[in-house]
């Protein structure tokens, strides 16, 4: 089955700065690619999204890029605020027989005042 | 409020007890899927129900079942509970006909002791 990978699981940044979370994963046949944010106690929230056939996705602040050939993709949080604290998860939708999500362990992401 | 709606929110019940969660899928998405979110586990892909039938299966174990009924609203039914099935348990819903942009509910969060 898939293996999603994802990288750092903490991350401590200044408010302004970046934040990059990363995720590799196993199936070359996958082809949606979501990242969702998740609050303590809280639902997971779909904050952007990309399909294979795309090698970047913005949203304001957010970004999202894939590499289709070396099976990563990373989400970018420009000019952080204390409110984009949360567990962030990549996610990827594999193919086949079987269409499911495989989530990613998820990023403790902390933005200090 | 991604429009999925789950109840109930919290749930305390014994061993070997029997429970079951609901989830009403937003309006117009006919997909339904269950995931099972724990401390060691992450969120697990758990079963998929699109327009009462059964079309996905991950790491669902024998003891659990689902149903999604004509009105698509769907129940998760967790038999002989064990300590370890201790987790919050997350329904999502997606755009008709596709398995891309899921949306979570709230979550129920179960508790056996």
């Amino acid at each position: 089955g898939e293996n999603v990978e994802q990288h750092p699981s903490t991350l401590s940044v200044q408010e302004g700065d970046s934040a990059v979370i990363k995720c590799t994963y196993s199936d070359s046949a996958s082809n949606y690619f979501p990242w969702y944010k998740q609050e303590l106690g809280k639902r997971p929230q779909l904050i952007i999204d990309i399909r294979s056939n795309v090698g970047e996705k913005k949203d304001q602040r957010i970004a999202v890029t894939l590499n289709k050939t070396a099976k990563h993709f990373s989400l970018h949080i420009t000019e952080t605020q204390p409110e984009d604290s949360a567990v962030y998860f990549c996610a990827v939708l594999s193919g086949g027989s079987n269409y499911k999500l495989t989530f990613g362990k998820g990023t403790l992401l902390t933005v200090n005042p | 409020d991604s429009g999925v709606t789950q109840t109930p929110k919290h749930l305390i019940t014994a061993t070997g007890q029997r429970v079951t969660l609901r989830c009403s899928p937003r309006s117009g998405d006919l997909s339904v899927y269950w995931y099972q979110q724990s401390l060691d586990q992450g969120l697990q892909f758990l079963i998929q129900y699109y327009n009462g039938e059964e079309r996905a299966k991950g790491n669902i174990l024998e003891r659990f079942s689902a149903q999604q009924f004509p009105d698509l609203h769907s129940e998760l039914n967790l038999s002989s509970l064990e300590l370890g099935d201790s987790a919050l348990y997350f329904c999502a819903s997606s755009v008709a006909g596709t398995d891309y942009e899921q949306y979570f509910g709230p979550g129920t969060r179960l508790t056996v002791t």
